[in-house]
Order: structure tokens, then C-alpha cells, then sequence
């Protein structure tokens, strides 16, 4: 069972549409990062959150933290193909990072 | 600034055999941690150092060991191997360890595969 879980596993899009990944938890975190992942690629970071119910944008990425710091949801606006990839959120607690096992999320022209 | 830099690329290998993982931080930065990553299990960590010590351990057997060079250079390596450790494994280089707030660097990873 993994820490973090991550919901959808998959997710297949057309351009142009908005979509939300969620990672929950039932451990409490002391940040969370999200990144993206390319083939043949390491993870990217995108975003840190640290304070529970912080909202981040960049661009057309919005990244939430929950209330609780247990879960957080990326959500992007208007998809295009360069947002295919997989997403992967990352808790950290006592100096530990664990993953998720990620969204691979297509977005279709 | 250079990235990540992880050797080889991509390994095969058999059963039984052992092999060695190499990984070059970012220059200045002192945390290395390695993980695995398998499309089963996802991105597992396995182990980080700093300053050439370990600092903290993931939950895989003695098989998996790892250093850290004077010049922050680290090294995995895997003995007795497994058909199971087929996997991509991805070596992040840090500023530090503390609190994991700073960012982590990926390699693009070697590519592991056993027969």
C-alpha cells in the first residue's frame, strides 16, 4: 500500500480541457511537492506547498494543499499536449520523502 | 551549471551478478539520494546521503548498498541480482537535507535490466 495514494492512475484528455489529480494521504506532511516526469527523463519539480490550504499557480497549473496537510490537487486549465507526462506528488516527514506511484496524464491535439 | 549526471544510461545484465551505479550532484550540492522506480511500485527510496554519510535508509534488503565520495560523487550497487530489480533508478542531488524543503535535482536515471 503505497503512502501516498494517487487518483486517477490514468487520465486521457483532449486539448483544451481542464482536468484535477488528486494524492491523499492519511499522514500528516511537513511540505508536499508535485513533479513532472518525461520519458527517458528524472521528475522535474514543479511546486513545494508547505502550509496547509496554500494555493500556488504557475500559469495554467494550480496546486492546492489541503487544510490538514494530508492531500493536495493539481489542477491545470485549457491542457495542451505539452502537459503530457506523468505527475507525481512527494510527502516529506522527518527528514523522509516518499512518492506516489503518479497520474500519467495524455493530452490529445 | 551542469545537472545530474547518472552512468551508465542503460545496463543489462543476469541473475546472480552484481553492478555499480554512478551518480555526479549538482556541483555545491552535498545530498545525494537514490530511488527506484518501477511502474508497479512507483518511485521508492532507497537511500540518501550527505557529507558522505547516510542519513537515511528506505526499506530495501542488504543488497542495496551505496557511498558517498569527499567530492559529493555517490555510487549504488547492487549485488545477487534479482529479475525483481529490473527497474529505472533515479539518483536527486539537494543543497541539503534538512527539512526536505530544498529542491531536488533528478538525474534522467539508469535503466536497469536483469535476465
Amino acid at each position: 500500500t503505497q503512502l501516498l495514494e494517487q487518483s486517477p492512475q490514468f487520465l486521457s484528455i483532449q486539448e483544451g480541457e481542464n482536468l484535477t489529480v488528486y494524492c491523499n494521504s492519511s499522514s500528516v506532511f511537513s511540505s508536499l511537492q508535485w513533479y513532472r516526469q518525461e520519458p527517458g527523463e528524472g521528475p522535474v519539480l514543479l511546486v513545494t506547498v508547505v502550509t496547509g490550504g496554500e494555493v500556488k499557480k504557475l500559469k495554467r497549473l494550480t496546486f492546492q494543499f489541503g487544510d490538514a496537510r494530508k492531500d493536495s490537487s493539481l489542477h491545470i486549465t485549457a491542457a495542451q499536449p505539452g502537459d503530457t507526462g506523468l505527475y507525481l506528488c512527494a510527502g516529506a516527514r522527518n527528514n523522509d520523502m516518499r512518492f506516489g506511484a503518479g497520474t500519467r496524464l495524455t493530452v490529445k491535439p | 551549471k551542469a545537472g545530474v549526471t547518472q552512468t551508465p544510461r542503460y545496463l543489462i545484465k543476469t541473475r546472480g551478478q552484481q553492478v555499480t551505479l554512478s551518480c555526479s550532484p549538482i556541483s555545491g550540492h552535498r545530498s545525494v539520494s537514490w530511488y527506484q522506480q518501477t511502474p508497479g511500485q512507483g518511485l521508492q527510496f532507497l537511500f540518501e546521503y550527505f557529507s558522505e554519510t547516510q542519513r537515511n535508509k528506505g526499506n530495501f534488503p542488504g543488497r542495496f548498498s551505496g557511498r558517498q565520495f569527499s567530492n559529493s560523487r555517490s555510487e549504488m550497487n547492487v549485488s545477487t541480482l534479482e529479475l525483481g530489480d529490473s527497474a529505472l533508478y533515479l539518483c536527486a542531488s539537494s543543497l541539503s537535507v534538512v527539512g526536505y524543503t530544498d529542491t531536488q535535482y533528478f538525474g534522467p536515471g539508469t535503466r536497469l535490466t536483469v535476465l
